[in-house]
């Protein structure tokens, strides 16, 4: 089946500093990857499309100059917070489906960001 | 008005029981409906999909929809404490759009 790997799984930084997240497709090429983010005891919240070659598509709330997302390749999209603050403590996800007639997604493992 | 809501719970059913998680949806254009299962920690993981109305069934798991209700339902029989997580309704609104809007999700708790 389709696996998508993220790394870390957990991060702990001090406030101010960079926190760059990643997520590869590893048995196919995601044109496209979600990137999620989730509070204790909250749902799944979508904070911007990954596409291949162009510009990330940002959902209404979420700085794109905080959080910046690069998709370089086929299989490889990353996720880096910017001068994180606690307030940016939180459950990042990514997901992708395997194909553009694929509509179910797989997601990465997560990663646990905690700010101090 | 929140695009889908779920009943947050804490839902408790004793092993064995059929527990019954409930989803609905406020766009009338949605396509297609997926329930994921969520251990605490871990990332969601598929366990249904439906995109026509009816019951669809998947060993334990029967996914049901009703479009006209916008209502969408799980049912996993037999229940195992291992069935214990935190399942979470998706709908994807649009046509040709691939991300999903999740519910707050349901927590089951199976007990022994």
């Amino acid at each position: 089946g389709a696996v998508v790997s993220q790394h870390p799984s957990w991060v702990i930084c001090k406030s101010g500093t960079s926190v760059k997240i990643e997520c590869r497709s590893l048995d196919f090429q995601a044109t496209t990857m979600f990137w999620y983010r989730q509070f204790p005891k909250q749902s799944l919240m979508l904070m911007a499309t990954s596409n291949e070659g162009s510009k990330a598509t940002y959902e209404q709330g979420v700085e794109k100059d905080k959080f910046l997302i690069n998709h370089a390749s086929l299989t490889l999209s990353t996720l880096t917070v910017t001068s994180a603050h606690p307030e940016d403590s939180s459950f990042y996800i990514c997901s992708a489906p395997r194909d553009s007639h694929n509509e179910k997604l797989f997601f990465g493992s997560g990663t646990q960001l905690s700010v101090l | 008005q929140k695009e889908v809501e779920q009943n947050s719970g804490p839902l408790s059913v004793p092993e064995g029981a059929i527990a019954s998680l409930n989803c609905t949806y406020s766009d009338r254009v949605s396509q297609s409906f997926f329930w994921y299962r969520q251990y605490s920690g871990k990332s969601p993981e598929l366990i249904m999909s439906i995109y026509s109305n009816g019951d669809k069934e998947d060993g334990r798991f029967t996914a049901q929809l009703n479009k006209a209700s916008q209502y969408v339902s799980l049912l996993i029989r037999d229940s195992q404490p291992s069935d214990s997580a935190t399942y979470l309704c998706a709908v994807k609104l649009m046509a040709g759009a691939n991300n999903l809007f999740f519910g707050t999700g349901t927590r089951l708790t199976v007990i022994p």
